[in-house]
C-alpha cells in the first residue's frame, strides 16, 4: 500500500513568489491536512479538507490557501513568499477512524 | 495556554533502559484523540501509538506503551529497552476536531 507522497521534496523559491506543493493521500483517504514546521514556531495547523471541502483552518495569513481535488488529492498555495515562509510542509491523511493520520515526507521550501 | 505541553526538551537515555516522555493536554471536548509520533532527522513524521479519550486501557504498540491519566490529562509516552534507533525527536500530539495540535517535542538521545 502506497503511503502519503508529497512533491516535490525541495524547493527554493525567491521572495515575492508563489509555490504550490503537492500531497497525494493513501488510496481510500479521504482526509488531507497541512502542517508547516520552522525550527520557531514548532509544527502549526495549517488547514484539513475531507471530500474537496475545507473543514478547518489555522492561525495562518490568507496568503496561505488550499484545495482538494475529487480523487483526494491536494495542493497547497502560498502567495507573495515571505523569508519567514522557509519551514517543512508536511502534508498528512486519515481514513477519519481511530488510528489518526499517516504522515508524507514533507516539501522542504527555502526562500531566498 | 499551549493545548499540549511537553516539558523535555531533550533527554539522554543509555541504550537498553526504558524512556518515559512527558506530555500534558488542555482541552474541554470529552471527545479527543492523543497521539506520539516520532520524527528522525530525515524529516518524516512516524505515527507510534494512539489512545482515545473513551478509551478504558492504555494503548500498547510493541515497545511503546501510553501511559492515559485522564483526570490528570496527562499521556506519557514510554518505550521499554531503548534502542540506539530510537534517537529522534518525539511529538505528543491532540486531535480534538480537524487536524492536529502537537507539542513542541523531545529531542531524545539513546547513547551506547
Amino acid at each position: 500500500k502506497a503511503g502519503v507522497t508529497q512533491t516535490p521534496r525541495y524547493l527554493i523559491k525567491t521572495r515575492g513568489q508563489q509555490v504550490t506543493l503537492s500531497c497525494s493521500p493513501i488510496s481510500g483517504h479521504r482526509s488531507v491536512s497541512w502542517y508547516q514546521q520552522t525550527p520557531g514556531q514548532g509544527l502549526q495547523f495549517l488547514f484539513e479538507y475531507f471530500s474537496e471541502t475545507q473543514r478547518n483552518k489555522g492561525n495562518f495569513p490568507g496568503r496561505f490557501s488550499g484545495r482538494q481535488f475529487s480523487n483526494s488529492r491536494s495542493e497547497m498555495n502560498v502567495s507573495t513568499l515571505e523569508l519567514g515562509d522557509s519551514a517543512l510542509y508536511l502534508c498528512a491523511s486519515s481514513s477519519d477512524i481511530r488510528g489518526g493520520y499517516t504522515f508524507g515526507s514533507g516539501t522542504r521550501l527555502t526562500v531566498v | 495556554a499551549q493545548k499540549i505541553t511537553q516539558t523535555q526538551p531533550g533527554m539522554f537515555v543509555q541504550e537498553k533502559e526504558a524512556v518515559t516522555l512527558d506530555c500534558t493536554y488542555d482541552t474541554s471536548d470529552p471527545s479527543y484523540g492523543l497521539f506520539w509520533y516520532k520524527q528522525p532527522s530525515s524529516g518524516e513524521m512516524i505515527f507510534l501509538i494512539y489512545q482515545g479519550s473513551y478509551d478504558q486501557q492504555n494503548a500498547t504498540e510493541g515497545r511503546y506503551s501510553l501511559n492515559f491519566q485522564k483526570a490528570r490529562k496527562s499521556a506519557n509516552l514510554v518505550i521499554s529497552a531503548s534502542q540506539l534507533g530510537d534517537s529522534a525527536m518525539y511529538f505528543c500530539a491532540m486531535r480534538e476536531g480537524d487536524g492536529l495540535t502537537f507539542g513542541k517535542g523531545t529531542h531524545l538521545i539513546i547513547q551506547p
